[in-house]
């Protein structure tokens, strides 16, 4: 079982849909949950980070983290074309290193 | 403007040569990693480093070296024992004092192709 699976998509949506990314992970050790989105043939952005369980909001953005069952999601609430892009999801906190675990991505298009 | 940059933006190589890609960042950020990235594939981590004149391998570090001997910069050489080198590679920073060491930074990546 790999330590993260993310479901590649490709997941194209119309716009204004809500969008449902998510990841499931195996090491229970993971404290740290973060969302990059990636343009293409650019470096990852930072979205959003939660630590440990809950909801964390910010606009259009909705990033859950669900602890007991290893499972981690982002909603996209209005999607907009400028939406598409990669999202990558990504985990730490395991043994004291610094080191981050990455999802392969979901490819994410909104079609106008 | 505060950032990390990464140059060149693409490069080409022969097979058999070294080469170096550079990372460098203005946010004063402690601890910088180096990533690979191949279609279809997560960011595989290569090599990181913590504090200057220290670093430790990744993933998948055969092939590479790297140094830290100024806190803003973190050059990686892709030597020729890399076996595939061609890979879109990426450095990112992350900064102790922000109180959540695992946000990184991304930089805009260097697209190798080695032919």
């Amino acid at each position: 079982q790999k330590e993260v699976e993310q479901d590649p998509g490709p997941l194209s949506v119309p716009e204004g849909a809500i969008v449902s990314l998510n990841c499931t992970y195996s090491n229970s050790a993971f404290q740290y949950f973060m969302w990059y989105r990636q343009y293409s043939r650019k470096g990852p952005e930072l979205l959003m980070y939660t630590y440990s369980s809950g909801n964390k909001e910010d606009g259009r953005f909705t990033a859950q983290v669900d602890k007991s069952s290893k499972y981690i999601s982002l909603f996209i609430r209005d999607s907009q074309p400028s939406d598409s892009a990669t999202y990558l999801c990504a985990m730490g906190g395991q043994g004291g290193s610094e080191k981050l675990v990455f999802g392969k991505g979901t490819k994410l298009t909104v079609n106008p | 403007d505060g950032g990390i940059t990464q140059s060149p933006k693409y490069l080409f190589r022969k097979e058999g040569q070294n080469v170096t890609l550079s990372c460098e960042q203005n946010l004063n950020h402690d601890a910088m990693y180096w990533y690979r990235q191949d279609p279809g594939q997560g960011l595989r981590l290569i090599y990181y480093s913590q504090i200057v004149n220290d670093f430790q391998k990744g993933d998948i570090a055969e092939g590479y070296s790297v140094s830290r001997e100024k806190k803003e910069s973190f050059p990686l050489t892709v030597t020729s024992a890399q076996k595939n080198p061609t890979a879109f590679y990426l450095c990112a920073s992350s900064s102790w004092a922000s109180g959540n060491s695992y946000e990184q930074y991304f930089g805009p990546g260097t697209r190798l192709t080695v032919t």
